[in-house]
């Protein structure tokens, strides 16, 4: 089955400067990558997602990056502020059946430093 | 609120009791996923509904674990004779349809088993 592995586990960065997480899956059939946002006692938020005919996408301060053929995908944040600290998740998804569920990475933990 | 909703927040039970949890998905989606999540780790895929038909439930930890969606609306989750490591947050899911990929979530019942 899918594997996600997801780096850092956490990243601390200054206001106003930008964050980068990484992630790498396993499964070539893969075709869907969302990224979510969990704040402490809350469910995961969909913040942004690329599909696998895209390479790029981009809203606002937060940007996703694929790379098909090094199975890897990044999410970029750009200007961060305060309330972006949170933990990230990563997560992918194979085309139909069985396979519906979102396979997901281990979290990246986001501190904001004021 | 037109988002996912789930029924209890928070429940705490003694081992070997049974327990169940109510999901209300996005109302005209059709389908509905649970999840479970661990301290310290990304959602984990149990089990999925395209209406009331449950598509995928191979990856339910253990045949104590049973899930209903019997009118393609609400879904129940069941966890028969709990154990303490069946403590975490379960997580309901939902989507339009097979052609969407985008899942919401709701907010996560957070079991507690002592």
């Amino acid at each position: 089955g899918e594997n996600v592995e997801q780096h850092p586990s956490t990243l601390s960065v200054q206001e106003g400067d930008s964050a980068v997480i990484k992630c790498t899956y396993s499964d070539s059939a893969s075709n869907y990558f969302p990224w979510y946002k969990q704040e402490l006692g809350k469910g995961p938020q969909l913040i942004i997602d690329i599909r696998s005919n895209v390479g790029e996408k981009k809203d606002q301060r937060i940007a996703v990056t694929l790379n098909k053929t090094a199975k890897h995908f990044s999410l970029h944040i750009t200007e961060t502020q305060p309330e972006d600290s949170a933990v990230y998740f990563c997560a992918a998804k194979a085309p139909g059946g069985g396979a519906d569920g979102l396979t997901f990475g281990k979290g990246t933990h986001l501190i904001i430093q004021p | 609120d037109t988002g996912v909703s789930q029924n209890p927040r928070h429940k705490i039970t003694k081992r070997g009791q049974n327990v169940t949890f109510r999901c209300d998905p996005i109302s005209e989606h059709n389908r509905l996923y649970w999840y479970r999540q661990t301290l310290g780790q990304g959602p984990e895929f149990l089990t999925y509904f395209q209406n009331e038909a449950q598509l995928e439930k191979s990856r339910l930890l253990s045949d104590r674990f049973s899930a209903e969606r019997p009118k393609g609306s609400f879904s129940t989750l069941e966890i028969q004779r709990t154990e303490q490591g069946d403590s975490a947050m379960y997580l309901c899911a939902s989507s339009l349809g097979r052609d969407y990929n985008e899942q919401f979530f709701g907010p996560g019942t957070r079991l507690t088993v002592l």
